[in-house]
């Protein structure tokens, strides 16, 4: 079955640290993959999204991604972190498949970051 | 950003009255989701609508019923609300089912 792992329930970083947030998906061929960012109190917004081509997929606030087809990754990094960034963040993943199209959402990693 | 409105944004109710909340999108998109959010749990889907009176059930359907007369809106109604129903609820809309969803900023419910 396919499936959307994001390994880190939580994560602290400081501010202007790097971040990286992982994502592994469970699928046979490559699916379309997203990230979305959750505020306090609103809606999931869409990060960024890679369909096909280019690995490394640049985003809004700053964010990249980077599909690894090997590892089964879509990781999401940021090389210097801002105190907004204190979110939920998902990574999503939108599949093709013999039963019909899909869509996954991991269960989040909520991301703190201290001054 | 995606045109979504989800209404009433907040709503208290009492068990075992039934509650609607409604989704509007000025999108028109094809797709459209309602989810639950809650601490741990993550998102689970509810129920979801690939046109215009075509539904299907999500992974937590019990107690929840949709409808979808105009491409527009889709209305998730509570048939007698429970407190284990409290919950914050998402509307969601695609193209596809398998492209990027976009998010309407939720209901907070409280049954009490």
């Amino acid at each position: 079955a396919q499936s959307v792992t994001q390994p880190d329930i939580h994560i602290t970083v400081s501010e202007g640290a790097s971040l990286e947030l992982r994502c592994n998906y469970s699928y046979g061929a490559t699916p379309y993959l997203f990230w979305y960012v959750q505020s306090p109190g609103q809606g999931l917004q869409l990060l960024l999204k890679y369909f096909s081509g280019d690995t490394l997929v640049q985003g809004i606030k700053g964010f990249e991604a980077e599909f690894k087809r090997s590892q089964s990754s879509f990781n999401l990094r940021k090389p210097s972190v801002h105190w907004s960034d204190a979110a939920e963040y998902f990574c999503a993943v939108g599949a093709k498949g013999n039963t019909g199209n899909q869509f996954y959402f991991g269960t989040g990693t909520s991301l703190t970051v201290i001054p | 950003d995606a045109g979504i409105t989800q209404s009433p944004r907040h709503k208290v109710t009492e068990t075992g009255t039934p509650v609607t909340l409604r989704c509007h999108q000025t999108e028109n998109h094809r797709y459209m989701y309602w989810y639950r959010q809650d601490p741990g749990h993550g998102l689970r889907l509810i129920h979801y609508s690939y046109g215009v009176k075509d539904t299907d059930k999500g992974e937590v359907s019990d107690g929840y019923s949709v409808s979808r007369s105009k491409t527009e809106d889709f209305l998730l109604t509570l048939e007698s609300a429970t407190s284990s129903q409290t919950s914050v609820y998402f509307c969601a809309i695609s193209i596809q089912v398998s492209y990027e969803q976009y998010f309407g900023p939720g209901t907070r419910l409280t049954v009490t």
